[in-house]
C-alpha cells in the first residue's frame, strides 16, 4: 500500500538557518504531494502542494518539488523564522483515491 | 476559501456522556468529509469517511457504534462519541475535500473525566 516516510525530529535550528525537511514516498500510479502544517493546540494548515513529476509547490518561502525519479518531496526554506516553529506532515493521496496517508510528522523549533 | 470549522473546540464530560463534535464546510459543499484522531506528538489516524446521503465508512478496528458519524448535508458532519470513556480523550479533527486537496478543521480537543 501506500506510504509516507518522513525525516525524524525534533530538528531545532537557529533563527535565519536553511531548513530541509526529507519525505519520500511509495505508491502505485501517480499521486498528488502536500506539506501540511500544525501550530500547538491548532488543526492541519495546507501549506503546499503538487499534482504531479517535476511540479513545485511553494508558500510562505517554502519550497518542494515532486520528483518522481527519487520518489521525494523534501521542504525546504531558505531563512526560517521563529514563527516556523510547528510539526510538518507530508501527505500523499493516491490517484482517484481522497484519502491521505500521512508521515509521522517532523517537529521543527527554531531558537532566537 | 475553503475553511473548515470545527464545533466545539474543547469539551470536558464526565465517563459515559455522550459528545457531539460539529463540522462544517463554511464556503464550499464537500460529498466527502474525513475524521481523524491524534494522540499527542503523534501523527493522524483516519477513523472514518463520512459521506452525505449515506453510511460513513470505517476504517479497520474503529468502533462504528461507538463513534457515529452523520453526514446530513454538504456543509455538515457530525462524530458523537457514545458512551465516552477517558480513553477516548484526544484531539479530534475532522476534514473536507475542495479541488482534489483536504482542507482541515482547527480540532477538537476531547477529555472524558
Amino acid at each position: 500500500g501506500d506510504s509516507v516516510t518522513q525525516m525524524e525530529g525534533p530538528v531545532t535550528l537557529s533563527e535565519e538557518a536553511f531548513l530541509t525537511i526529507n519525505c519520500t514516498y511509495t505508491a502505485t500510479g501517480y499521486p498528488s504531494l502536500f506539506w501540511y502544517v500544525q501550530y500547538p493546540g491548532e488543526g492541519l494548515q495546507l501549506l503546499l502542494k503538487a499534482t504531479k513529476a517535476d511540479d513545485k509547490g511553494s508558500n510562505k518561502g517554502f519550497e518542494a518539488t515532486y520528483r518522481k525519479e527519487t520518489t521525494s518531496f523534501h521542504l525546504e526554506k531558505g531563512s526560517v523564522q521563529v514563527s516556523d516553529s510547528a510539526v510538518y506532515f507530508c501527505a500523499l493521496s493516491g490517484f482517484g483515491n481522497e484519502k491521505l496517508t500521512f508521515g509521522t510528522g517532523t517537529r521543527l523549533t527554531i531558537i532566537p | 476559501g475553503a475553511v473548515v470549522s470545527q464545533h466545539p473546540s474543547r469539551v470536558i464530560c464526565k465517563s459515559g456522556t455522550s459528545v457531539k463534535i460539529e463540522c462544517r464546510s463554511l464556503d464550499f459543499q464537500a460529498t466527502t468529509m474525513f475524521w481523524y484522531r491524534q494522540f499527542p506528538k503523534q501523527s493522524l489516524m483516519l477513523m472514518a469517511t463520512s459521506n452525505e446521503g449515506s453510511k460513513a465508512t470505517y476504517e479497520q478496528g474503529v468502533e462504528k457504534d461507538k463513534f457515529l458519524i452523520n453526514h446530513a448535508s454538504l456543509t455538515l458532519s457530525t462524530l458523537t462519541v457514545t458512551s465516552a470513556h477517558p480513553e477516548d480523550s484526544s484531539f479530534y479533527i475532522c476534514s473536507a475535500t475542495s479541488s482534489n486537496t483536504q482542507y482541515f478543521g482547527p480540532g477538537t480537543r476531547l477529555t472524558v473525566l
